[in-house]
């Protein structure tokens, strides 16, 4: 079975520090999609990455860059020179290869704050 | 703009009182899914479909019921709504690809029901 696990449920930073929301996966199957989700104050659910089993290329996107690591299954989120509107809750997600875009698998979620 | 719908966002409701949210997109996807989200659990998908008239259940199914009998609709029931069921509610659609299949799923807006 899948699981995804945040272990920080709440994060606390001063505007413009650095931050990295952490996300350990486990699956069985060897083709599976990671994704991160952001849920700011407003409700909505915002896509922000997919990243394939088989690209284990980092990738960096303005402030934001993710780490994945096959070896310790995790894909964790960096956040440089956080603002007060990276506030939000993050979601980090998994679906395996058979069930891809029908099922997907969430952690319980990291509450950013960022403090200006 | 392509985008999924919910309504209604908002809802409060008594034990027992059949109710319906409702589900639209407008993106031609096979894929949908509906989510519950809970303080502490992330979310915990409830049903999905990956076609008219195709549905299965997700983690947590109990108390709910869904139907797909046109591709763009995907409504969830609450045939008799108990006060464990008080949660924020998301659908997703996503398309299927061929191949793998590694579409993400986009969100609704969520629809926030309260069962007293």
């Amino acid at each position: 079975a899948q699981k995804v696990t945040q272990a920080q449920t709440e994060i606390s930073v001063v505007e413009k520090e650095d931050v990295t929301l952490d996300c350990v996966y486990e699956t069985r199957d060897t083709t599976y999609y990671l994704f991160w989700y952001k849920q700011p104050p407003s409700g909505e659910l915002v896509f922000l990455i997919r990243r394939n089993s088989f690209d284990e290329q980092n990738e960096i996107s303005g402030r934001y860059s993710w780490n994945f690591q096959k070896s310790t299954s995790s894909f964790n989120f960096t956040i440089t020179a956080s603002q007060v509107v990276d506030s939000a809750v993050y979601f980090c997600a998994l679906s395996e290869r058979e069930t891809s875009g029908s099922r997907l698998t969430f952690g319980e979620g990291t509450q950013l704050t960022v403090n200006p | 703009e392509a985008q999924v719908t919910q309504n209604p966002r908002y809802l409060i409701t008594v034990t027992g009182k059949k109710l319906t949210v409702t589900c639209s997109q407008n993106m031609n996807h096979e894929y949908m899914s509906w989510y519950r989200q809970d303080p502490g659990l992330g979310l915990r998908q409830i049903y999905y479909s990956m076609n008219v008239e195709v549905t299965d259940k997700g983690d947590v199914p109990e108390g709910y019921k869904v139907s797909r009998k046109e591709k763009r609709n995907f409504p969830l029931i609450l045939e008799s709504p108990s006060p464990n069921q008080t949660s924020l509610y998301f659908c997703a659609s996503s398309s299927k690809t061929s191949g793998v299949g590694t579409d993400t799923q986009y969100f609704g807006p969520g629809t926030r029901l309260t069962v007293l």
